[in-house]
């Protein structure tokens, strides 16, 4: 399977504990998106890379939040000390760089969902 | 700012009919993309059709097309002869970019939930 795999696929933890998802790209994708999706909403755009530069993090919901993706193939987003309000659904998206027209679309994984007790 | 509308929450269709989702966006830039993707209650998001804000042909993919009218900044969704299989949440988004340059925005619309009735 070529696709966007995130890991893990659920994730239960307590308030106040530090999680950490990881995002594995399609391989010959140079970009790489984190959202946010609550219930019965679109995605929240977080942040991208593009390769291992994160060129937009203004979004990332607060100084809790952090992304990397060190050597521009997998990337991870860390969340500490947890909230309640932090429980939703992180996706993870790749794509190529424009090429020549912005009509690539991002490819999604299944998600990593988050539930805070 | 950028937005996307989709003013349906929810809507039914009957099996074999044909369906349409409405999205409005909002932009000043000339050069963006329009999406929409299906999610099933399983979670994943699954790409459905694209159309680039200078194509001049409404985009069309097996049973899915996209009603586009620039004027209006709407990119309806046409869904012909519904299956079971496309009851899911489905959303609109739109993409900004710049060729050339790092720049790349997209925002999605809150979704508009479908189930086909048999």
């Amino acid at each position: 399977d070529t696709g966007v795999s995130q890991n893990p696929r659920h994730k239960i933890t307590k308030r106040g504990q530090n999680v950490t998802f990881r995002c594995d790209p399609i391989s010959e994708h140079n970009r790489l998106y984190w959202y946010r999706q609550t219930l019965g909403q679109g995605p929240e755009f977080l942040t991208y890379f593009q390769n291992e530069a994160q060129l937009e993090k203004s979004r990332l919901l607060s100084d809790r939040f952090s992304a990397e993706r060190p050597k521009g193939s997998f990337s991870t987003l860390e969340i500490q000390r947890t909230e309640q309000g932090d429980s939703a659904m992180y996706l993870c998206a790749s794509s190529p760089g424009f090429g020549r027209g912005i009509n690539q679309p991002q490819h999604f994984g299944d998600g990593t969902r988050l539930s805070i007790l | 700012a950028q937005k996307i509308t989709q003013t349906q929450p929810g809507m039914f269709v009957q099996e074999k009919e044909a369906v349409t989702l409405d999205c409005t966006y909002d932009t000043s830039d000339q050069s963006y993309g329009l999406f929409w993707y299906k999610q099933p209650s399983s979670g994943e998001m699954i790409f459905l059709i694209y159309q680039g804000s200078y194509d001049e042909q409404n985009a069309t993919e097996g049973r899915y097309s996209l009603n586009f009218q620039k004027a209006r900044k709407s990119a309806n969704l046409v869904i012909s002869a519904s299956q079971l299989g496309d009851s899911a949440m489905y959303f609109c988004a739109m993409r900004e970019g710049l060729i050339g340059t790092s720049y790349d925005k997209v925002i999605f619309g809150p979704g508009t939930s479908l189930s086909v009735i048999p």
